[in-house]
């Protein structure tokens, strides 16, 4: 079975300091790793994802994901916070091989405020 | 290429009342998913469908609810006699078989 646990549910950041978006997970099998952004009044997007190949994924907006294995980790960053980046963001974990929505599974997700 | 179009945004029902939710698809996906997502809850699958076969349906609750992917027109999502706690954002995804989801822009329903 899968799971994800997102740590805090609100983040605050000022203008150009570092986002840390923490995302843990559990899986019996090995995990696809995702990281979705809602922007208000809107549908889901795909930031980044894991699927086996290098550790660190590059996403878009800036944002990257290193999956950790041993931590069972997969946190979002990005070095330095944008205004347009206060938005919803969800980590999922699928089974390995999966790219089919159902068998995604979905954190609480994690409102990020960006500070002027 | 039009994204995934949901309708209607917003839609207030009474308790007892039908709700129907369409979700139209990106052109030349076949594969529909919905979820809800409720305050403090993330978002939580509901069901698979392909045209005219639903594949998984494990996430819907067992009564009033159901969907749909007909040949032809949108996906819908009927839930009948709507109850308080049926309010919540509904998203549907689609795909190519395989691929990455794209997500409607959610409909939010309101029970009264």
């Amino acid at each position: 079975a899968q799971s994800v646990t997102q740590l805090g549910s609100h983040v605050s950041v000022s203008e150009g300091a570092l986002v840390l978006l923490r995302c843990n997970y559990s899986s019996s099998v090995p995990p696809y790793l995702f990281w979705y952004v809602q922007y208000p009044n809107q549908g889901l997007q795909l930031l980044l994802k894991y699927t086996s190949a290098a550790t660190l994924v590059k996403g878009i907006n800036g944002f990257e994901a290193e999956f950790k294995k041993s931590e069972t980790s997969f946190h979002l960053t990005k070095p330095s916070a944008h205004m347009s980046d206060a938005a919803e963001y969800f980590c999922a974990v699928s089974a390995a091989g999966s790219n089919t929505g159902n068998q995604f599974y979905f954190g609480t997700g994690t409102s990020l405020t960006v500070i002027p | 290429n039009a994204g995934v179009m949901q309708n209607p945004r917003h839609l207030v029902r009474r308790r007892g009342q039908e709700a129907r939710l369409r979700c139209s698809p990106m052109k030349g996906h076949s594969h529909v998913y919905w979820y809800r997502q409720l305050p403090e809850e993330g978002l939580k699958f509901m069901v698979y469908l392909q045209k005219e076969n639903i594949i998984d349906e494990s996430g819907m609750p067992k009564e009033r609810f159901s969907a749909e992917f007909p040949k032809e027109g949108p996906s819908i999502l009927r839930i009948q006699q709507v109850v308080r706690g049926d309010s919540a954002a509904y998203f549907c995804a689609s795909s190519r078989p395989g691929q990455k989801l794209f997500f409607g822009s959610g409909t939010q329903l309101s029970v009264l």
